[in-house]
């Protein structure tokens, strides 16, 4: 039972380039999101997914879309990687919304030159 | 909209000595829930404990419990026995229990800055 996992560790991305974060996981969740967090701050979220085939925006969601591909996998795209995106990012995943836990993968840390 | 305020970037404790640290919200709902997340170097975000605003019983897991005063918006978490093992940022975390799909608002976590336990032998 690995959890959520996410693909790569880390990552260096020029400015403009494009990529994608893997998320997965293994619990039969409802509910997944993608979070960044920076310096200084605690973690924002950029979207989310409820339920399989529903994807909101979250706080800070400008720069990035996402794809619920199915009940296990949730991915964020990066289309054209400006430095302001330069963080590191994390994916969650709940039973469903309210007060149920967040399970959240290893991050991702992602430098944009 | 809420807002979570930890107002401690740093502490540190002893071995095996109690540490408190602070935690402080704002919102305007009854219903909802507090969370305390710790992130150790590894980055992995560990859910240490969770309570439910309805609930008037501090929410209490092995060495670690709350002090939850609803009325002054306060959730304190103490570490008891501290091991160099707590040592890790700790994130004070919001959530509402009125959960809406569509409006983030009412999904999210809404997360504290932090604060960095160091733990001393």
């Amino acid at each position: 039972n690995a959890g959520v996992t996410q693909t790569p560790k880390f990552q260096v991305l020029k400015t403009g380039q494009s990529m994608t974060l893997q998320c997965a996981q293994d619990m039969n969740h409802n509910s997944m999101y993608w979070y960044r967090q920076d310096p200084g701050m605690g973690l924002r979220l950029i979207y989310y997914s409820a339920s399989e085939g529903t994807t909101d925006k979250g706080e800070v969601p400008n720069g990035y879309n996402v794809s619920r591909l199915n009940k296990r996998e949730f991915s964020l795209r990066l289309e054209s990687a400006a430095p302001s995106q330069t963080s590191v990012y994390f994916c969650a995943s709940s039973e469903g919304l309210g007060g149920y836990e967040q399970y959240f993968g290893p991050g991702t840390r992602l430098t944009v030159t | 909209a809420q807002t979570v305020t930890q107002s401690q970037p740093e502490m540190s404790v002893q071995e095996a000595e109690t540490v408190t640290l602070s935690c402080t919200y704002d919102t305007s709902e009854s219903d909802y829930y507090l969370f305390w997340y710790k992130q150790p170097p590894s980055r992995q975000m560990i859910l240490v404990i969770r309570q439910e605003a309805y609930k008037q019983q501090n929410a209490t897991e092995n060495r670690f419990s709350v002090n939850f005063q609803k009325a002054a918006k306060s959730f304190s978490l103490k570490i008891s026995d501290s091991q160099l093992g707590d040592a890790a940022m700790y994130f004070c975390a919001y959530r509402s229990a009125r959960a809406v799909q569509g409006s983030y608002n009412t999904d999210k976590l809404i997360f504290g800055t932090g604060t960095r336990l160091q733990v001393f032998p």
